[in-house]
């Protein structure tokens, strides 16, 4: 149980396109999902909280205009890159749980390049 | 604001010998949680272990345990009988239960290396 899908697994768009990341709470209900990038042999660095009905609560430094995040649903949660250039290519990672006691389970992750 | 550090950037291990990944945290709360969570080349991120800091006994999950050491905010892992598959960055996690935020906050990895 618990499982989180991600989609994309890798894309590559042109540096001034936009593209979406869904992440995906295949067996249960998230209220909450959050949204990662890591560069490479780096940590997670947390860009977002989603919520469930409600706007996204943004980590400092992050810019909300550039990375929209829609959690429309219980169940899916997408992050848009906006206008995206080189700098934004990054491994992105979203999260969930169905009880944060127990863990979170995270998406397979999305490799972007930006050309 | 709590904070996590693994001082170890890099280990490498033995196959079937026992290694032990280091993490302290910074932390005010007297109620969180702990975690430790593997991510191997595959980059998908993997829970491995966790712990309440209101349970004196550390846990333990086949052949990973954890010394937990609230007094002296230190969380550390140990692997025995190590595996090839167990070769991957292992990340240590909080979580704090105090405030209204569900985030998870990482430490910057440790990077375990299996020598056959």
């Amino acid at each position: 149980g618990a499982v989180v899908s991600q989609h994309p697994s890798w894309v590559i768009c042109k540096s001034g396109t936009s593209v979406k990341i869904e992440c995906r709470s295949l067996d249960f209900q998230a209220t909450t999902m959050f949204w990662y990038r890591q560069f490479p042999k780096q940590s997670l660095m947390l860009m977002a909280t989603s919520n469930e009905g409600s706007k996204a609560t943004y980590e400092q430094g992050v810019e909300k205009d550039k990375f929209l995040i829609n959690h429309a649903s219980l169940t899916l949660s997408t992050l848009t890159v906006t206008s995206a250039h080189p700098e934004d290519s990054s491994f992105y990672i979203c999260s969930a749980s169905l009880i944060f006691e127990y863990g979170y389970t995270f998406g397979s992750g999305t490799r972007l390049t930006v050309v | 604001a709590q904070t996590v550090t693994q001082s170890q950037p890099e280990m490498s291990v033995q196959e079937a010998e026992t290694v032990t990944l280091s993490c302290t945290y910074d932390t005010s709360e007297s109620d969180y949680y702990l975690f430790w969570y593997k991510q191997p080349p595959s980059r998908q991120m993997i829970l491995v272990i966790r712990q309440e800091a209101y349970k004196q006994q550390n846990a333990t999950e086949n052949r990973f345990s954890v010394n937990f050491q609230k007094a002296a905010k230190s969380f550390s892992l140990k692997i025995s009988d190590s595996q090839l598959g167990d070769a991957a960055m292992y990340f240590c996690a909080y979580r704090s239960d105090e405030t209204s935020y569900d985030k998870v906050i990482f430490g910057p990895g440790t990077s375990l290396s299996v020598i056959p």
